[in-house]
């Protein structure tokens, strides 16, 4: 494709529902990341793939997060038992190594 | 942990007139990105400088990375009603192990009257 999908463009979950959010880099983007972005404030790092490999994680608020890469490219971002503070938009991004990231439209969770 | 500060948080101009924003990193950068995000889009890489002192340009707006790699500004000369948006600087700390690892500012918004 011609840029970074992602999907869905919107959520709403239930407190304590699980949710997952899937990212189509651009093709050939060995690198993909995930952010997490509340309103007003810039985007804060959760994860970063090289590959399938997850090289960094340092940046998930808990162990209710969850990312995976299995074959180097599509990913999925996991939420378990989702809570209010969860609610915010989760950015994707993908890029060469060490070049520019390109970053999708991004899924905005709601939990109620 | 790493830092990275921005200021102004807002800036209001009239169309034709020149703004910069300013970043502050609490450590030495190996580099910095710079992104644009419209209101209700998504990021928008801009440009990337690696190496101390550099100054890049594209067409109005000038981009530097400061001599000891900590600091950096945009400036763009004669706004137009289309620079409107939220701008980031985004840092990559030095001697990281993650080269993923971007730390991003809060960002300046900038809206431009007519």
């Amino acid at each position: 494709g011609a840029g970074v999908s992602q999907s869905p463009r919107y959520k709403v979950a239930k407190r304590g529902q699980d949710v997952a959010l899937r990212c189509d880099p651009i093709s050939g983007h060995v690198s993909l990341f995930w952010y997490q972005q509340a309103l007003g404030q810039g985007p804060e790092f959760l994860t970063y793939f090289q590959n399938e490999a997850q090289l960094d994680k340092s940046g998930l608020p808990s162990d209710r997060f969850f990312a995976e890469r299995p074959e180097g490219s599509v990913s999925t971002l996991k939420i378990q038992r989702t809570q209010q503070e969860d609610s915010a938009v989760y950015l994707c991004a993908s890029s060469l190594v060490r070049f520019g990231q390109f970053f999708g439209p991004g899924t905005r969770l709601t939990v109620l | 942990g790493q830092q990275v500060m921005q200021i102004p948080q807002y800036q209001h101009v009239q169309e034709g007139e020149d703004f910069t924003t300013y970043c502050n990193s609490s450590t030495t950068l190996s580099n910095i990105q710079w992104y644009k995000q419209r209101p209700g889009g998504h990021p928008v890489f801009l440009i990337q400088l690696v190496k101390s002192g550099e100054v890049k340009k594209q067409k109005r707006l000038t981009f530097q990375f400061g001599e000891a790699k900590k600091n950096s500004s945009l400036h763009i000369t004669a706004t137009q009603t289309t620079d409107v948006g939220t701008y980031f600087c985004a840092g990559l700390s030095a001697g990281g192990t993650s080269y993923g690892k971007l730390t991003f500012g809060q960002g300046t918004i900038l809206t431009v009257h007519p």
